[in-house]
């Protein structure tokens, strides 16, 4: 247990909709960081927050966002889905500002029908 | 772009086998990390290497850092079962930077 919660752990939705997925990083880490991984594209890097503030920006759709809550816990909105949206989400946390070690939660499946 | 390609993509072996995946870049990194993935869970840190040329053993396993800090390999000596899974190389790149850029993994099958 990497002490990262993220829900949910599957969704299924259709094209065109909007989801939301959800972060706890481990207590006391500030950066919370929002992968995805495909089958093509292995793991990509999204977005990274550090206590509250955007501070790295991947290869993040513009119908993608997220943000971090003074709780520090994150929220990856994913709207306008379409089927290639479909994929592991994983969110990351990190006590450090700049990478070191990742503790990874363990992903939530997003199926776009 | 940095770009990490790992080989082999797949590999099947049996127990008790020796195997050695690689992991290249055209680029610096600053330190590279090597992150194990079981089915249904996420990466989990293996160790990181910083120094080129630097070696590092983990019981079975064996981690080194190329000299220019532009590849790494990991080689697992008599491979178990409990050694399958997805292996991920992943680079920091040098100075101040948020992004670990992973590579593109390494399926490994240890058969019984």
């Amino acid at each position: 247990d990497s002490g990262v919660t993220q829900t949910p752990k599957h969704l299924i939705t259709a094209t065109g909709q909007r989801v939301t997925l959800r972060c706890s990083p481990r207590s006391g880490d500030l950066s919370v960081y929002w992968y995805q991984q495909s089958l093509d594209q292995g793991l990509q890097f999204l977005i990274q927050y550090y206590n509250g503030e955007e501070r790295a920006k991947g290869n993040i759709l513009e119908r993608f966002s997220a943000q971090q809550f003074p709780d520090l816990h994150s929220e990856l909105n994913l709207s306008s889905l379409e089927l290639g949206d479909s994929a592991l989400y994983f969110c990351a946390s990190s006590p450090r500002q700049f990478t070191g070690e990742l503790f990874f939660g363990e992903g939530s499946r997003l199926t776009v029908l | 772009t940095q770009l990490l390609e790992q080989s082999p993509q797949f590999l099947s072996i049996q127990e008790g086998e020796n195997l050695t995946v690689y992991c290249n870049s055209s680029s610096v990194f600053s330190s590279l990390q090597w992150y194990r993935q079981e089915p249904g869970e996420g990466p989990v840190l293996l160790v990181t290497v910083v120094t080129g040329g630097e070696v590092k053993k983990l019981k079975r396993l064996t981690f080194q850092f190329g000299d220019a800090r532009k590849d790494s390999s990991l080689h697992i000596t008599a491979a178990q079962t409990g050694d399958t899974g997805l292996y991920l190389c992943a680079g920091e790149g040098d100075g101040a930077t948020n992004k670990l850029i992973f590579g593109t993994g390494t399926l490994l099958a240890v058969q019984p």
